[in-house]
């Protein structure tokens, strides 16, 4: 399995709504990550997991609330986001933090905020 | 210092031509350099990487050039096809300090090959 594994692929949600974004991957990577994608913009780092430890939080805005609960899995819980939120959340995994052999993207999930 | 400046904002080319993307960076701390596919509705997908010890890297069609004293880095796209149309990234990353882990990407190059 060389897939990392984003649901749902779409979601729509209200600004007072509680959701959450899952990821998966089975390829035994240490590290994993969020991040944020605007329209016709690069990839903006969220937050990075590396051994189950949150490692690094760009300062995202506590709305946005990552959770790690296994080496397979992360989560990123909403809560009272905002229309400006609105993008496509991206998760990544590599094997480790040194990204040797790159990152590995998932299809993400397209998040509007109304 | 973190940024990874890329050219152009948009490329289109016929086919069988050469594709040809330019990125610039400032700080000489980082150590690896990604380039990364997109297509609409989809993630980034890693195409090739190089890392400053090697002047060139080739895989297929896709070629990297660094020029570390200069510190500038291309992708030569070779005998481009309609089916690469799509947007590309140029990165960098440091595997060391504050900034392990961290990709810094390029601000996106969106090609568009002409049958």
């Amino acid at each position: 399995d060389t897939e990392v594994t984003q649901t749902p692929k779409h979601l729509v949600m209200g600004m007072t709504n509680k959701k959450s974004l899952k990821c998966e991957q089975h390829m035994g990577h240490r590290a994993m990550y969020w991040y944020k994608q605007k329209a016709k913009k690069p990839p903006e780092l969220m937050f990075v997991y590396s051994y189950e430890k949150l490692s690094i939080n760009e300062s995202v805005p506590s709305r946005f609330s990552p959770e790690c609960p296994n080496s397979s899995l992360l989560n990123l819980h909403l809560h009272a986001l905002q229309p400006e939120d609105s993008a496509l959340y991206l998760c990544a995994s590599s094997q480790d933090m040194a990204g040797d052999y790159g990152y590995t993207f998932g299809s993400g999930t397209r998040l509007t905020v109304v | 210092q973190q940024q990874v400046k890329q050219s152009p904002q948009s490329l289109i080319v016929q086919k069988g031509g050469i594709s040809i993307i330019n990125c610039a960076y400032e700080n000489t701390a980082f150590d690896y350099f990604p380039w990364y596919q997109q297509f609409p509705g989809k993630g980034p997908a890693l195409l090739i990487a190089i890392r400053p010890d090697v002047s060139e890297k080739k895989e297929g069609r896709f070629t990297i050039s660094f020029n570390k004293s200069a510190k500038q880095f291309s992708l030569h796209i070779m005998d481009s096809q309609p089916g690469d149309s799509a947007t590309y990234f140029c990165a960098a990353s440091i595997a060391g300090g504050t900034s392990y882990g961290k990709l810094t990407f390029g601000q996106g190059t969106i090609l568009t090959v002409h049958p």
